[in-house]
């Protein structure tokens, strides 16, 4: 069974900090997702990342996919309290157009 | 700006009765989904389609139906609720690999 492992499971930190979470895979997905998802509400996409290595910046926001496709990060510069929420990372089967979810990061950021 | 829709947003219903989760989409897409979700966790998937006339069950078991008879729709049918069904379920839509769009959700209780 594929396994996306997400970490850390809890995050709370003060406005201003760095923070990563770091979704890790055995398996090798043809694209990777990151969503942010506020309680009551369905997931918002913030980036794709498709190619092994690629790093995308989204304004405070740097997400990275490992070289191999089977792992990736993302990490926020200076955070605010606007950040908080559900960070999931989603991986695209190869071959399928079905996804796998991670097992989320609950982020709190403290003004 | 995603176009999908889900309704009701808030179900609370008595144990054996007979529902339907509407969900509609109008981008196109030929893939949609439905994912289980309990509070602050991951997305499980339990049935998908690409597109009409298509559907298969997802990785998590579960009693509901679906069916796709127009591409913009994809309802999900539970014949006999009960109260291990209440959780909150999310449609998403996608046209390839690279991202899904995702419906505010219904979160149902059955009593």
């Amino acid at each position: 069974t594929q396994l996306l492992e997400q970490s850390p499971q809890f995050l709370s930190i003060q406005e201003g900090e760095n923070l990563t979470v770091y979704c890790n895979s055995s398996s090798v997905f043809s694209s990777l997702q990151w969503y942010r998802q506020e309680p009551g509400e369905g997931p918002v996409l913030l980036v794709t990342v498709v190619t092994g290595g690629e790093v995308k910046k989204l304004k405070r926001l740097t997400f990275q996919f490992g070289d191999a496709r089977k792992d990736s990060s993302l990490h926020i510069t200076a955070a605010q309290p606007g950040d908080t929420g559900l960070y999931l990372c989603a991986g695209a089967r190869r071959g399928t157009y079905k996804y796998i979810f991670g097992t989320g990061t609950r982020l709190k950021v403290l003004a | 700006e995603a176009d999908i829709y889900q309704t009701p947003r808030y179900l609370v219903i008595g144990t054996g009765k007979k529902i339907t989760l509407e969900c509609s989409q109008t981008m196109g897409h030929d893939k949609m989904y439905w994912y289980q979700q309990d509070p602050g966790m991951e997305l499980h998937l339990i049935h998908y389609s690409y597109g009409v006339n298509s559907t298969e069950k997802g990785d998590l078991s579960s009693e509901s139906t679906v069916s796709r008879i127009r591409t913009e729709h994809f309802p999900l049918t539970l014949e006999s609720a009960r109260p291990s069904h209440t959780s909150q379920y999310l449609c998403a839509s996608s046209r390839d690999n690279y991202e899904q769009y995702f419906g505010p959700g219904t979160r149902l209780t059955v009593t």
